[in-house]
């Protein structure tokens, strides 16, 4: 069954560092997302991507962040200048189309702890 | 703007019993679609269902059970016959609007079922 994967699974970095998290989305899917969840708290939608653009992006996606989709099949997430804040566990997620009925589906995370 | 809470931040049971989760959600959309995701202990999000704003059919599945309520704004998900394997953090999570929509998640419910 096909599914999103990211790398790595845990991530430790020193805080001021960058760090490039990375995702494969399902190859037949148009849409893409990043959501970050810090330890034992909700899921927060971080930023969209369609068409090679940001279609939506959350408060905390500030100039910190960046996304890029470098060739057909990766799908990455940018931090720069990491802060301890930005612990969480990271997931990518990708969807077929846009339309509200859709259903994402979700990899298995990326845990960032920031020292 | 749209919310989901979910009220019950840990639930514990014993296996075979049933048991409810509880979601309770916010928008001004009249086009909404409703879903709910398990994450188990390794981390990973795993969606479950779906539901949209106009159909309030109630779904079973297996042992799972949703029940849409429109008029006082949940979609409850319930457990029968709870085994150890159900235990994890569910999540409710809405997705409103038309176009190109993020989803807004709930706090999460942690659900342990002991042997």
């Amino acid at each position: 069954e096909p599914e999103v994967t990211q790398t790595p699974s845990h991530q430790v970095t020193q805080m001021g560092q960058e760090v490039i998290l990375r995702c494969v989305p399902i190859s037949n899917h148009l849409y893409f997302y990043w959501y970050r969840q810090i330890l034992g708290q909700k899921v927060e939608f971080l930023v969209s991507f369609y068409n090679n653009e940001i279609s939506e992006k959350s408060e905390i996606f500030d100039d910190q962040f960046s996304v890029e989709r470098p060739d057909g099949s990766n799908f990455t997430l940018k931090i720069r200048s990491t802060k301890l804040e930005d612990s969480a566990m990271y997931f990518c997620a990708s969807s077929t189309t846009g339309n509200v009925n859709t259903e994402a589906f979700f990899g298995q995370g990326t845990r960032l702890t920031v020292v | 703007a749209q919310k989901v809470t979910q009220a019950q931040t840990e639930i514990s049971v014993v296996e075979k019993e049933d048991v409810t989760l509880d979601c309770v959600y916010e928008t001004r959309d009249t086009t909404y679609y409703l879903f709910w995701y398990k994450q188990p202990p390794s981390g990973e999000l795993v969606f479950l269902i779906r539901r949209n704003s106009f159909d309030e059919q109630n779904e079973i599945s297996g042992r799972y059970s949703w029940n849409f309520q429109k008029s006082t704004s949940s979609f409850n998900f319930t457990i029968t016959a709870s085994q150890v394997v159900d235990s994890a953090v569910y999540f409710c999570a809405l997705r409103g609007g038309t176009g190109f929509q993020k989803l807004v998640f709930g706090t999460g419910t942690r659900l342990l079922v002991s042997p």
